[in-house]
């Protein structure tokens, strides 16, 4: 699977959008790209997932670049409770296909 | 939706002593769940895929039979850390993908917290 890149860690105001970026240069056409968050001493959560075209659901959209190279995790109105671990993860799309962990992002929400 | 049940959530024990825990799928049978280990600070490290029916496979460095691992129906897998000592101390997370299978997130347990004194 593809290496990705992120931040390390990122400051937003609460009620802004929070805009977390994520390179995967080496993306191969059948990877997806898959956002999870991890809250202090919880496990992962699921965000969103896309492979090409844009994505928006309850929680975030995924903007996904035409070359596929990079994305962003857009937060419209983060909250306190947004403060997490934001992990980018690149993936072949096939059942029991695992998820390997990069550092991810430190997102502070802050008042 | 799709939820993994992890338990016990928090368990301190005596070195020596092998410890087990579980992770089941409650709503949706699961032949493959992951087993990941977490130290403070770091992210999560996978260390093995359990597999239903079959042995699981281990990630490069994970003592298989320090940590074994068993997946004896489609709901349930277990992690049995054995003769545990304090080094083996950390945030124990499963996961399981999606009923649906393939295009398809995985679903994380809330993560056992081991202390080993």
């Amino acid at each position: 699977d593809a290496k990705t890149t992120q931040p390390t860690s990122m400051d937003c105001a609460e009620g802004r959008a929070a805009n977390l970026p994520c390179n995967h240069s080496t993306i191969s056409g059948n990877e997806y790209v898959y956002w999870y968050r991890q809250i202090h001493s919880q496990g992962p959560q699921y965000i969103i997932h896309g492979l090409k075209n844009n994505e928006t659901n309850e929680m975030a959209s995924l903007i996904i670049t035409e070359d596929r190279k990079s994305s962003t995790l857009i937060l419209p109105h983060a909250t306190l409770r947004d403060t997490a671990v934001y992990y980018c993860i690149v993936r072949v799309d096939e059942y029991g296909n695992k998820l390997v962990f990069g550092a991810g992002t430190i997102l502070r929400v802050k008042s | 939706g799709a939820v993994v049940s992890q338990h016990p959530s928090r368990v301190i024990c005596k070195s020596g002593t092998s410890v087990k825990i579980e992770c089941r799928s409650l709503d949706f049978q699961a032949t493959t769940m992951f087993w990941y280990r977490q130290f403070p600070k770091q992210s999560l490290m996978l260390m093995a895929t359990s597999n239903e029916g079959s042995k699981a496979t281990y990630e490069q460095g994970v003592e298989k039979d320090k940590f074994l691992i068993n997946h004896a129906s489609l709901t349930l897998s277990t992690l049995t850390v054995t003769s545990a000592h304090p080094e083996d101390s950390s945030f124990y997370i499963c996961s399981a993908p999606g009923p649906q299978g393939g295009n398809q997130p995985q679903h994380f347990g809330d993560g056992t917290r081991l202390s080993i004194l």
